[in-house]
């Protein structure tokens, strides 16, 4: 992912919809993907995560999509509750033994 | 199961002081690191280690110092403190490098 500076992209959503969260990785050799959710003041938090060697995994209430042919990672929140309001990023393995390489985030509202 | 355990969670320091942020991790991992995340950014990589006595930079290592003399601990160290060292600070661990980790709860430094 890219710095964008002191602004987050955000994402407003209302309480019960289902929300989409994207991620553009940068290296076609990536072969790890994870989604991390951060609430304010609290460290970052495993959400779920997914192989090159599959296109969708689901977890409780969350599923993520991967597209290596556009190299786009996505996460999809069912029944958005205000508790999942918070700053969700995703993060990439280079291949093997490589440190992970994290993305800026995207900012997700939930209102009641 | 305590997973990455933070110390301190907040502190303020006077520039030109130096301290050590702790951290400890009980899962038997090899790989821990350190990161800083400032306002709107991503997390940026300070050091890591891949397993006792081995350490090596981050992107962003200058005027921090770290050591791994047992598996389970990782301290940072501010040799003197700057204020462009203001920032929350994440201790992370995982089995393996490029493995999911798993994230301390963070310090949060003021440098005056």
């Amino acid at each position: 992912g890219e710095s964008v500076g002191l602004h987050l992209p955000t994402l407003s959503v209302q309480e019960g919809d289902n929300s989409i969260i994207n991620c553009a990785y940068s290296n076609s050799a990536s072969d790890y993907f994870i989604w991390y959710k951060q609430e304010s003041g609290k460290g970052p938090q495993f959400i779920i995560d997914i192989r090159s060697n599959m296109d969708k995994r689901q977890g409780q209430r969350v599923t993520v999509l991967l597209n290596k042919t556009v190299k786009h990672l996505s996460l999809q929140i069912a029944a958005t509750q205000p508790g999942d309001s918070a700053v969700y990023f995703c993060a990439e393995n280079m291949g093997g033994f490589q440190k992970l390489v994290f993305g800026t985030g995207t900012r997700l509202l939930v209102s009641p | 199961n305590a997973g990455v355990t933070q110390t301190p969670k907040f502190q303020v320091l006077k520039t030109g002081q130096s301290m050590t942020l702790q951290c400890a991790q009980d899962m038997n991992h090899e790989y821990m690191s350190w990161y800083r995340q400032d306002p709107g950014m991503g997390l940026r990589l300070i050091h890591y280690s891949v397993g006792a006595g081995i350490t090596d930079q981050g992107e962003v290592p200058n005027g921090y110092n770290v050591s791994r003399s047992t598996t389970e601990d990782f301290p940072l160290r501010l040799l003197s403190a700057a204020p462009s060292q203001t920032s929350v600070y994440f201790c992370a661990s995982s089995y393996l490098t490029g493995e999911k980790l798993f994230f301390g709860s963070g310090t949060q430094l003021s440098v005056l």
